[in-house]
């Protein structure tokens, strides 16, 4: 079946810790994203890739990063500059042609916490 | 730059009766639309989405939406409600960008909630 993955469901992080959360897409979309969603405040885009090997920070790029070696991946990682990461993650992507392509595709998410 | 405003936090309907979720954008030129569906602890769903043409578009699980240029409103609509249809229900903008893609602009989302 084709879709996207996200893992793990859940995370923990630790004080000072870095944590990577895994995004994999076999639909063969050349466009991804990272959203953060916090209770009451709908989806904040944290970052997105067009391409293989370069990405654009969103609203809310601090104390995040990401990496795009491979089109079916997208890893975003939770730094510890991130001084409230506790969030549901969202992975989503998109054909990147233009604006007709735009329909974006979700993945099941990611829920972080902090111990 | 572009946004969405969801006026309900919370609706509660009954079983049976119909529903109408509000969504109005604010953005210079002809949006893209979309509204999405959440299950508890899960992604979110695709339910349909407005580009062009006919401003009635028919979506997934019996639910359709009317683009209102004039209003700047894409609500959603269905006829009569199903126990699950209990959700969070968003929607979202994209720009008509040049090319390529960007982020989705989303509403804070409404809860509905369905009585028996």
């Amino acid at each position: 079946d084709g879709g996207i993955t996200q893992s793990p469901k859940y995370l923990f992080r630790k004080e000072g810790q870095n944590v990577t959360l895994s995004c994999e897409q076999n639909l063969n979309h050349d466009a991804m994203y990272w959203y953060r969603q916090d209770p009451g405040q709908g989806l904040r885009l944290i970052y997105y890739s067009q391409i293989v090997n370069d990405f654009q920070k969103g609203d809310i790029a601090e104390g995040y990063s990401v990496s795009r070696e491979k089109k079916e991946s997208f890893p975003l990682t939770v730094t510890s500059a991130q001084k409230n990461p506790t969030a549901f993650y969202l992975c989503a992507s998109s054909i990147d042609g233009g604006g007709l392509l735009k329909t974006q595709y979700f993945g099941p998410g990611t829920r972080l916490l902090v111990l | 730059a572009q946004s969405v405003t969801q006026p309900d936090i919370h609706i509660t309907v009954s079983e049976g009766a119909s529903l109408e979720l509000r969504c109005n954008y604010s953005y210079g030129a002809t949006p893209y639309l979309f509204w999405y569906v959440q299950s508890p602890g899960q992604g979110l769903q695709l339910l349909l989405k407005y580009f062009s043409g006919d401003t009635l578009v028919q979506g997934i699980k019996g639910f359709e939406a009317e683009f209102k240029r004039s209003q700047s409103s894409f609500n959603l609509r269905k006829p009569s409600v199903h126990w699950s249809d209990a959700a969070e229900y968003f929607c979202a903008v994209g720009a008509h960008s040049g090319g390529g893609a960007d982020g989705l602009t989303f509403g804070k989302g409404t809860h509905l909630i369905i009585q028996p």
